[in-house]
């Protein structure tokens, strides 16, 4: 079945640094989505990417959609204790089908 | 607006007991879905109901798992006997239009199940 890959797993970074992290599957998607999971929360989406290129910003946190539609970027600037959490992207081919999610990327922020 | 809410937060169980997860949508929320994440690996998908039909059902394990919608308001997930392999974290999401572009699911704080 389809299956996406996070890099990195995970990664400590020090307050005010910024970070990138990507996603990237063996098919085609059409739908990127980002979550982030703070501890004893569910997923919370972060960004919605609907088109191949398309770079979306939600605060400090930009994301694009691959020209290829393989692989999505979350980028995270001047980072603040409070973006601890694990980052998941999630993928889906078409309208209506079932998304499909990547394993994660833990981020630490040091103070 | 309250959320989607789940019970219990936590469960530990032994190997072979009956577990019952259960998930309260967002209101109004036809779609509901069950996932699970197993320590460390992705989320992955078990099944999709809308109102009290199961969409898809493509990713439940094995017949061990029961999930149940009556009325189309909230939904069980039944594991019988469980299982060590089980324990994981068992995540409900729910959202309004599945087949629209641009849909949002809404996930619960999870159910942390750990098998002895």
């Amino acid at each position: 079945g389809q299956q996406l890959n996070q890099s990195p797993q995970s990664m400590f970074i020090q307050e005010g640094e910024d970070v990138s992290m990507n996603c990237t599957s063996s098919s085609i998607f059409n739908t990127w989505l980002w979550y982030k999971q703070d501890p004893g929360e569910g997923p919370v989406l972060l960004i919605a990417l609907y088109k191949a290129g398309e770079l979306t910003s939600n605060g400090r946190l930009t994301a694009q959609f691959g020209i290829t539609r393989k692989d999505s970027f979350l980028n995270i600037s001047a980072s603040i204790p409070s973006d601890v959490g694990i980052y998941f992207c999630a993928g889906r081919d078409n309208y209506g089908q079932n998304f499909v999610f990547g394993p994660g990327t833990r981020l630490s922020v040091l103070p | 607006e309250a959320g989607v809410t789940q019970f219990p937060s936590h469960s530990v169980i032994e190997k072979g007991q009956t577990v019952t997860l259960r998930c309260d949508p967002i209101s109004g929320h036809d779609n509901l879905y069950w996932y699970r994440r197993v320590m460390g690996k992705e989320i992955k998908f078990l099944l999709h109901f809308v109102k009290e039909s199961k969409q898809d059902e493509s990713g439940m394990p094995n017949n061990r798992f029961l999930a149940e919608r009556t009325g189309g308001t909230y939904s069980t997930l039944k594991v019988q006997p469980a299982e060590l392999e089980d324990s994981g974290v068992y995540f409900c999401a729910s959202s309004q239009d599945p087949g629209q572009r641009q849909e949002t699911q809404y996930f619960g704080p999870g159910t942390r199940l750990l098998v002895l």
